[in-house]
């Protein structure tokens, strides 16, 4: 079993829609959670940190950690065409910077 | 503010050599780790440096190895190349507390022939 599970997609949404994208994991230490998003031939680029469980919003980001279901969430509203990318969550414990990583959603939005 | 630099962007190699990737971090960070990125693993911790010394280490084989130097920058060699090292190499650089953001360079693609 991977340490983070992610559904690859591919995830379909029109323009202006509320697109939510998810992660599980499996190892209780986990305590800092991200969001990258990774657009073609680039490198991931942090759109989302979180420390333990809550919610955090930024703009039209919103990211929820649910540390008690082992669930992550990152919402995306209006969703706009420059979206389209893959979305990878990571996460890491507290002994170094060793993250682990989703193999990361494929979104489209459609305009 | 200047972000992670990776060079170079691109490189071929015919298996059995070996390869140098470098990175540079965002100025004063010193944590500097280094990821593969493949479609069917997606990304995958090979090890992180922190004031030259390495922190962690991921589940890669001992030819696959790094160095980080006094200015914070960092090296990834690998020796004896096989066909499947071909993938995204991608360097990260974090503040120094850790499990802090990363933030990634452009990353090297190395294709193996």
């Amino acid at each position: 079993q991977k340490e983070v599970e992610q559904d690859p997609g591919p995830l379909s949404v029109p323009e202006g829609a509320i697109v939510s994208l998810n992660c599980t994991y499996s190892n209780s230490a986990f305590q800092y959670f991200m969001w990258y998003r990774q657009y073609s031939r680039k490198g991931p680029e942090l759109l989302m940190y979180t420390y333990s469980s809550g919610n955090k919003e930024d703009g039209r980001f919103t990211a929820q950690v649910d540390k008690s279901s082992k669930y992550i969430s990152l919402f995306i509203r209006d969703s706009q065409p420059s979206d389209s990318a893959t979305y990878l969550c990571a996460m890491s414990w507290n002994t170094g910077n060793q993250f682990y990583f989703g193999t990361g959603t494929s979104l489209t939005v459609i305009p | 503010k200047a972000g992670v630099t990776q060079t170079p962007r691109y490189l071929i190699k015919t298996r059995g050599q070996q390869v140098t990737l470098s990175c540079s971090p965002i100025s004063g960070h010193r944590s500097v780790s280094w990821y593969q990125q493949t479609p069917g693993q997606g990304l995958q911790f090979l090890f992180e440096y922190f004031s030259e010394t390495q922190r962690n280490k991921g589940n890669f084989p001992g030819r696959f190895s790094g160095r980080q130097f006094s200015n914070s920058r960092s090296e990834m060699n690998v020796s004896t190349l096989e066909l499947g090292d071909s993938a995204l190499y991608l360097c990260a650089s974090s503040p120094d507390r850790p499990g802090t953001e990363a933030f990634f360079g452009q990353g090297t693609r190395l294709t193996v022939v």
